[in-house]
């Protein structure tokens, strides 16, 4: 079945510094992928999204590249804040619609 | 535009109880799902609703039902409640199981269930 693969956090950094959080997935056909994020004590947010190969969600700074060829969705920030901390959930969902899949998440934490 | 409504916030409840939890989509939006996070299994799909028809169901026991009222605004069961069942449930609604490619989907703050 379909399933997404994150790297394991946390992921510790001081403030400006550059982020990348990994991650691959698993899927029949051409899935779309999110990248989603939760603040302690909240729901999930979408940050970005990307629905065919080569797009590029961007939002708040992040970005993540849909590459078909390694099947990678890596999120990337050039400068996080402290604000930033939070966990990060990539995620797809498969082109017959069925249901969200999603990785284990990764803890993001800044400090000043 | 107001979001996704769950409620209650929090709940507590007993083993062997049933509960009830509660999600108003976005309005317009027709498809609601829910979820259920925890820390050892993270984030499971539960079931979808599109207009008052449950249109996918994930792994779960039968204790764990739904349905969706003509409003679109959806409710989820859980009977005889065990020590596993605490987690926190999130509901998500899109205009319909197709337009998450253009919008997403949008989540609510979700219900923190604790069973004692």
């Amino acid at each position: 079945g379909d399933s997404v693969t994150q790297m394991e956090g946390p992921v510790t950094l001081s403030e400006e510094a550059f982020l990348t959080i990994n991650c691959t997935y698993t899927a029949t056909g051409y899935p779309s992928l999110f990248w989603y994020v939760q603040y302690p004590g909240e729901g999930l947010q979408l940050l970005l999204k990307a629905t065919k190969a080569d797009d590029k969600g961007s939002n708040k700074g992040f970005e993540a590249t849909y590459r078909k060829e390694t099947t990678s969705f890596h999120l990337e920030k050039g400068s996080v804040q402290v604000s930033d901390s939070a966990v990060y959930f990539c995620a797809l969902i498969g082109p017959s619609f069925q249901k969200l899949v999603f990785g284990t998440g990764t803890r993001l934490l800044v400090s000043p | 535009k107001a979001g996704v409504t769950q409620t209650p916030r929090y709940l507590i409840k007993t083993r062997g109880q049933q509960v009830t939890l509660s999600c108003s989509p976005i309005s317009g939006h027709r498809s609601v799902s829910w979820y259920q996070q925890t820390p050892g299994q993270g984030l499971q799909f539960l079931f979808e609703y599109f207009s008052e028809t449950q249109r996918n169901k994930g792994n779960f026991p039968g204790r764990f039902s739904g349905r969706q009222f003509s409003n679109s605004r959806s409710e989820m069961n859980v009977s005889t409640l065990e020590l596993g069942d605490s987690a926190l449930y999130l509901c998500a609604s899109s205009s319909s199981p197709g337009a998450y490619t253009n919008y997403g989907y949008t989540f609510g703050s979700g219900t923190r269930l604790t069973v004692v």
